[in-house]
């Protein structure tokens, strides 16, 4: 049973433009949520995060939005640059605990 | 700091042989931990430890051991490997609490 879910396995946009990829999530337990970008033969980079008693965290051209009520996070990346091409993941950790659980990530692909 | 080192980068087994990744972390983390990463899926927790001589099980243990004896390194040991363990490994470290910094991971085949 997925606990961490990233339904759009791919997401196109231009360059310039807003990127908006979506997190849910079914575990009550998780208080903290993180983004991940990866590209192709590395590891995951950290690039943001955001605690349970916020709503929002912004960092540079990033921001993400927690929704606890609908379970729901959102990373806005603005604007777009070719450099954003990447696999996202969402991850979360329950509280008390340090291991992450994580969707099976988007696909980011920015078009010139 | 190099941060996370994994080696070896890439790893061909056959089934039954077993061998050790290994994980190095130079920023003092107590937090280490391992995942594998397959195909069309995210991340998943095998293994992970809290500090020197403490470690504990996570989603997909079965198959591996660890250890950690120094704060620096956490190998990972395939004792039998099977072609099920085929999949690219990702270690991690952090500060309690904190975001996880990862490797850049060992891509492993079981023939």
């Amino acid at each position: 049973d997925q606990q961490v879910k990233q339904n759009s396995p791919s997401l196109s946009v231009q360059e310039g433009r807003i990127s908006i990829l979506n997190c849910d999530y079914t575990n009550s337990m998780f208080d903290y949520f993180l983004w991940y970008k990866k590209y192709p033969a590395e590891g995951p980079t950290f690039l943001i995060s955001i605690s349970s008693i916020k709503d929002k965290n912004e960092d540079g051209r990033f921001t993400v939005f927690l929704n606890k009520s609908a379970k729901h996070l959102s990373l806005h990346i603005v604007p777009s640059q070719p450099g954003d091409s990447a696999v996202y993941f969402c991850a979360a950790r329950p509280v008390g605990a340090d291991g992450l659980t994580f969707g099976k990530g988007t696909h980011l692909i920015i078009q010139p | 700091n190099a941060g996370v080192t994994q080696t070896p980068k890439f790893q061909v087994l056959k089934t039954g042989q077993s061998m050790t990744l290994q994980c190095a972390q130079d920023m003092n983390h107590e937090y280490m931990s391992w995942y594998r990463q397959d195909p069309g899926m995210g991340l998943r927790l095998i293994h992970y430890s809290v500090g020197a001589g403490i470690t504990d099980q996570g989603e997909v243990p079965n198959g591996y051991n660890v250890s950690r004896s120094t704060t620096e390194d956490f190998p990972l040991r395939l004792l039998s490997a099977a072609p099920s363990q085929t999949s690219v490994y990702f270690c991690a470290s952090s500060l309690r609490g904190r975001e996880q910094y990862f490797g850049p991971g060992t891509r492993l085949t079981v023939t």
